[in-house]
C-alpha cells in the first residue's frame, strides 16, 4: 500500500536557525497536507500543496511539492520558540484513495532558546 | 463554529475489557476519520465514514471497529482489548473527504492495565 517516509524523526536546533523535513511517497499524489501538532495537542492543519512543483510561503514557513508529486518539503527560516512541535506530512491519494490520508512519522522539532 | 469534540478525553481500561469512543464532528462535515497514534508508530489510519457508510478502512484488527450516525457523529468501539491498543485515539472530520483539509479534535487518551 501507499507508504510515506519523512526526515528526520528529531531535530533540535538553537533558535534562529533553518529548519527542514523532508517527505517521501512511494506512489504519485494528488495533494499533500503538512500539520503541526503541538506537545500534549492535537494535529492542526497548515497547508495543502496540490500542484505539480508548487511552492507556498506562510511567513518563514515554506512548503514545497516536488515535480513528480511523490516528495515535498517543509523549511522554516529562523526558527522561533513558538516553532516547537512535531511536523507531519500527508498523502492524498487519487480518487481512489480521497477517503484517507497517509501519515508521516512525523519531525518533531525542538528548539535551543 | 465549534472544533471537532472527542469524549471521553481519557480513559483507563483493563485488558480484555471493550471501549466506545465517540466523535462529534464539525457542523456540516459528514466526513469522519480515526486514527491511532502511538509514539513509535505515528498516525495509523483506522477508518473513514462518510453518510454512515464505511468508505475506507486501514490495517487494524477486527476488534476495532466503528460506525457512524445519521447526524455524522461516529463512534469507535475496541473489543478485547490489549496492552498494546494504549494510544492516542484521534478523530478528523473534513466537509466531505479526507484529502481535503481535515479537522482533528484533541484525541481520547486510552490506557490499558
Amino acid at each position: 500500500g501507499q507508504q510515506v517516509m519523512q526526515i528526520p524523526q528529531y531535530q533540535h536546533v538553537q533558535e534562529g536557525e533553518d529548519f527542514t523535513t523532508y517527505c517521501n511517497s512511494s506512489t504519485t499524489l494528488s495533494n499533500i497536507q503538512w500539520y503541526k501538532q503541538r506537545p500534549g495537542g492535537h494535529p492542526v492543519f497548515l497547508i495543502q500543496l496540490v500542484k505539480s512543483g508548487e511552492v507556498k510561503k506562510q511567513k518563514r514557513l515554506t512548503f514545497q511539492f516536488g515535480e513528480a508529486k511523490k516528495n515535498s518539503s517543509l523549511h522554516i527560516t529562523a526558527t522561533q520558540t513558538t516553532d516547537v512541535g512535531t511536523y507531519f506530512c500527508a498523502g492524498g491519494g487519487g480518487i481512489q484513495g480521497a477517503q484517507k490520508l497517509v501519515f508521516g512519522q512525523g519531525t518533531r522539532l525542538t528548539i535551543n532558546p | 463554529k465549534a472544533g471537532v469534540t472527542q469524549t471521553p478525553r481519557y480513559l483507563i481500561k483493563t485488558r480484555g475489557q471493550q471501549v466506545t469512543l465517540s466523535c462529534s464532528p464539525i457542523s456540516g462535515h459528514r466526513s469522519v476519520s480515526w486514527y491511532q497514534q502511538t509514539p513509535g508508530q505515528g498516525l495509523q489510519f483506522l477508518f473513514e465514514y462518510f453518510s454512515e457508510t464505511q468508505r475506507n478502512k486501514g490495517n487494524f484488527p477486527g476488534r476495532f471497529s466503528g460506525r457512524q450516525f445519521s447526524n455524522s457523529r461516529s463512534e469507535m468501539n475496541v473489543s478485547t482489548l490489549e496492552l498494546g491498543d494504549s494510544a492516542l485515539y484521534l478523530c478528523a472530520s473534513s466537509v466531505f473527504v479526507p484529502n481535503t483539509e481535515a479537522f482533528f479534535g484533541q484525541g481520547t487518551r486510552l490506557t490499558v492495565v
